[in-house]
């Protein structure tokens, strides 16, 4: 059973460039969650999607960020005219319908994305 | 809002030696608690998680950590560190009614083992 899978795992953008970056959950999982992790810091979490829904983007900056979870395909983060602070590690996890409350996130490798 | 505090950004250890790592949570219901590793430049792995029950829970590779309310802890243990335990180690609160719609995260712990 392969785990949560992220690609381009690096990405390399110019200012003022868009960055699409792509999260595959685990197989059976319908919830993705999206987190940054800013050099020399711990994560911080952005969006919480279903299939075809955002349920919390409270995390996510008010402009030029974007997330989606069509009902095929991955779930992609799509940040448009990159600034440097967005120079970041991003990482998707994902987790199973939840019946219980005891589900776990498993996260993916991540993708680091340097601006330029 | 809830909080998780790390207060040790670095801990350096002799292999061999025992490690407890601290975890302070801020959370005003009964909070879910997760620990996480991360290795250089990879993702996040699951080493133990605490949602009810037995307050001292064991882990992979050895680790467990206990559930103190009282203090508002978890606090990571192992009790003799090997030099593949070199990694960033995070504490995570779940916020929800169902557990882990959104974790927060401490900023972590850097472990460095010597020889």
């Amino acid at each position: 059973n392969a785990g949560v899978m992220q690609n381009p795992r690096h990405l390399v953008r110019r200012r003022g460039q868009e960055a699409r970056l792509r999260c595959s959950p685990m197989k059976g999982h319908s919830h993705v969650y999206w987190y940054r992790q800013l050099p020399e810091e711990g994560l911080k979490f952005m969006v919480y999607l279903q299939k075809e829904n955002i349920i919390d983007e409270s995390g996510m900056p008010k402009e030029r960020f974007s997330a989606e979870f069509p009902k095929e395909g991955p779930s992609i983060l799509r940040i448009q005219q990159v600034v440097r602070g967005d120079s970041a590690a991003y990482f998707c996890a994902s987790s199973p319908p939840r019946q219980v409350a005891t589900d776990t996130q498993y996260f993916g490798p991540g993708t680091r994305l340097t601006v330029l | 809002a809830q909080s998780v505090t790390q207060p040790d950004i670095h801990i350096t250890v002799s292999e061999g030696a025992s490690l407890e790592l601290r975890c302070n949570y801020s959370y005003g219901a009964t909070p879910y608690l997760f620990w996480y590793v991360q290795s250089p430049g990879q993702g996040l792995q699951l080493l133990l998680k605490y949602f009810s029950g037995d307050t001292l829970v064991q882990g992979i590779k050895g680790f467990e950590a206990e559930f103190k309310r009282s203090q508002s802890s978890f606090n990571l243990r192992k009790p003799s560190v090997h030099w593949s335990d070199a990694a960033e180690y995070f504490c995570a609160v779940g916020v929800s009614n169902f557990g882990n719609e959104k974790l927060t995260f401490g900023t972590g712990t850097r472990l460095t083992i010597i020889p």
